[in-house]
């Protein structure tokens, strides 16, 4: 399984443009990049994935390099509501689905 | 409605017990997991089945063990609990084939084992 590696926490403003980047050096070529969300006392909430260069839904955009050994999620303006843990996972749509471990996250503090 | 359900919320019991955790999906899925959440954060995934079948036994004690009356359900039986099992457990489900939806996730169960 590609490991993934995040910063432990970012703190942020309420309307800023906010980017998480993530690194995943040992991506293979069958894997796509999937994001989550978690609020305390709630499950992880999916937000975003893609296999390479951009994607974006009415959430968040996810850039995605040519080499893919990285990734970042960007949320534009965000709000206090946005505190959360996010997750970066990397694995593949193998039989039985998506096998992976969910890392330690980016805690995302977002100030008044 | 909830999309994936899981019962109790909440579960306090003492060492050397029996306890079960339920779940259900309405999302018609095909696949559904059970995580272990530790005090660290770390979500570890324990099992998956797809259509009832065992896919995935990811290097979990024999005493839990998982059952699937049919795919719209996956039980999680806990055999002598031991201090070690207090954790957070999600059950989540996934369309599997539907690249791009992702995982959607239970709200949790903190087991505390004491």
């Amino acid at each position: 399984l590609a490991k993934t590696t995040q910063p432990i926490s970012m703190d942020s403003y309420e309307g800023q443009e906010v980017n998480i980047t993530c690194s995943h050096n040992n991506i293979a070529t069958n894997d796509y990049i999937t994001w989550y969300q978690q609020f305390p006392s709630q499950g992880p909430r999916f937000i975003i994935q893609g296999y390479k260069t951009k994607v974006t839904n009415e959430v968040a955009s996810l850039f995605i390099p040519a080499d893919r050994k990285s990734s970042t999620l960007s949320l534009p303006r965000v709000s206090l509501s946005d505190t959360a843990v996010y997750y970066c996972l990397v694995g593949d749509w193998g039989t039985g689905g998506f096998k992976t471990i969910f890392g330690a996250g980016t805690r995302l503090f977002v100030k008044a | 409605d909830t999309a994936v359900s899981q019962t109790p919320k909440y579960l306090v019991t003492q060492m050397g017990n029996d306890k079960s955790i339920k779940c259900e999906q309405n999302l018609g899925h095909d696949t559904m997991y059970w995580y272990k959440q530790d005090s660290k954060k770390f979500l570890k995934i324990m099992f998956s089945y797809n259509n009832k079948e065992l896919i995935i036994n990811e290097t979990v004690p024999n005493r839990f063990s998982p059952k699937s009356p049919d795919k719209a359900h996956l039980n999680l039986h806990i055999n002598s609990l031991e201090l070690g099992d207090s954790a957070v457990y999600f059950c989540a489900s996934s369309q599997d084939v539907r690249v791009g939806y992702g995982y959607t996730f239970g709200s949790g169960t903190r087991l505390t084992v004491v």
